[in-house]
């Protein structure tokens, strides 16, 4: 089956400093990536479409330069949280399209964020 | 916001007993499709309902769906401890975007 994985899984950083989070589909190659955010106890809020060897569509109240997303093959794509705060400490999660349909989205485990 | 809603948000049943959760959404859809979440971890597909089909089934799950009142429900028979999850819908319309419901968390006690 499908396989997407992240890393690192968990990470803890200190405010100010930039944290990069890695998705990769690793038997298929995938021409669209997703990453949402979850907050504890609540749903996947989608945050941006990272299409590969474009810019990254962002979704509403999303801000880019906040969250730098880089897709830069197809089967890697990478959020970057700069400047970090305590309030993006979140679970993060990317899922990955391997070009079949729109049907078809295989998740990460997840990358649980504390930012102290 | 366009995230749908599901009920109960929390349930808990004894092992053998059966599941019902139930998603509302507010758009048109092309499709619905139920995940399943262990605490901590990523999502795992269970099942997918087109919009143009009113019942499907997968093993243990029965997913119904009724575009009329915009709304379907996933239901887990004979249920086991392992089934202890929370459960998610999600939906897509015409885009490649999923909107996910805000989840159950189901409970199953051996």
């Amino acid at each position: 089956g499908a396989v997407v994985s992240q890393h690192p899984s968990r990470v803890i950083c200190k405010s100010g400093t930039s944290v990069k989070i890695e998705c990769r589909s690793l038997d298929f190659q995938a021409t669209t990536m997703f990453w949402y955010r979850q907050f504890p106890k609540k749903s996947l809020m989608l945050m941006a479409t990272s299409n590969e060897g474009s810019k990254a569509t962002y979704e509403q109240g999303v801000e880019k330069d906040k969250f730098l997303i880089n897709h830069a093959s197809l089967t890697l794509s990478t959020l970057t949280v700069t400047s970090a705060h305590p309030e993006d400490s979140s679970f993060y999660i990317c899922s990955a399209q391997p070009g079949l349909g729109p049907d078809t989205q295989y998740f990460g485990p997840g990358t649980r964020l504390t930012v102290l | 916001s366009q995230q749908g809603e599901e009920d109960p948000q929390a349930l808990s049943i004894q092992e053998g007993e059966n599941a019902t959760m139930n998603c509302s959404y507010k758009t048109s859809i092309n499709n619905l499709q139920w995940y399943r979440q262990n605490s901590g971890r990523g999502l795992v597909h269970l099942i997918l309902i087109r919009s143009n089909e009113r019942e499907k089934h997968s093993g243990r799950l029965r997913v119904t769906l009724d575009t009329s009142k915009k709304s379907s429900s996933l239901l887990i028979t004979a249920s086991r401890a392992a089934d202890t999850a929370s459960y998610f819908c999600a939906t897509s319309y015409n885009t490649d975007k999923l909107i996910f419901g805000t989840g159950t968390r189901l409970q199953v006690f051996p």
